[in-house]
């Protein structure tokens, strides 16, 4: 298995346009988490799913982000309007059998708003 | 109080010696896990366990639930092993995971 994918794995764009990451979790897995990393607040979870379906978004940081998962095999988190605040890195994580098990990351999305 | 802590924050060993990364925490835990972050920003799992010990390689976890600590040990360290260890750990059945700090680990050779 080629693990989790995300893509771009590097993105710059100006402060108010639309940024959108993409994942494709390890087939099979059931769960599929959104993280962001920043030097000053570490790792944070943003949302995951179960089944394609978000079970929890309470870590989103504002209505300017939103995350979807049309499929078991493709999930994107969007940014719209980009700030400059929201420079971080973004991973996604998928799970085989729950959401406390052993999660497996992507690369991350370098993502710099300028 | 951070509900994980990592110790130390940061580690500069010589090749060849025997690392200890240590991780306490102060909530009930279903699960913790060790991942390794490379300077390029990769995060790897390592190990998930809930008891005992594991082993895989040069790597060995450990666990004392009645303590609530964790040790991650690395024998015959090289320079590759230089990363970020992350500790993090399942509340009880909660899909949420705390994360520690983070040690940063540099081998020189």
């Amino acid at each position: 298995d080629a693990g989790v994918i995300q893509s771009p794995r590097h993105e710059v764009t100006e402060m108010g346009q639309e940024v959108t990451l993409r994942c494709k979790p390890i087939s099979g897995h059931d769960y599929l988490f959104w993280y962001r990393q920043t030097m000053m607040r570490g790792l944070e979870l943003l949302i995951y799913f179960n089944n394609n379906v978000p079970i929890d978004d309470s870590g989103m940081p504002e209505d300017r982000f939103s995350a979807k998962m049309p499929n078991a095999s493709f999930s994107t988190l969007k940014i719209q309007p980009s700030e400059p605040r929201d420079s971080a890195v973004y991973f996604c994580a998928s799970s085989l059998l729950a959401a406390w098990g052993e999660q497996y990351f992507g690369p991350g999305t370098r993502l710099t708003v300028t | 109080k951070n509900e994980v802590e990592q110790s130390p924050q940061n580690l500069t060993a010589q090749e060849g010696e025997f690392i200890t990364i240590n991780c306490s925490y102060s909530v009930g835990i279903s699960a913790l896990h060790w991942l390794q972050q490379h300077p390029g920003g990769g995060i790897v799992s390592l190990f998930m366990l809930s008891s005992g010990k594991k082993k895989h390689g040069r790597l060995i976890a450990t666990i004392n639930i009645q303590e609530k600590h964790s040790s991650l040990h690395i024998t015959a360290s090289h320079p590759r092993d230089s990363a970020v260890y992350i500790c993090a750990v399942n509340v009880d059945s909660n899909y949420q995971l705390i994360w520690g700090a983070g040690t940063k680990l540099i081998i020189k050779p």
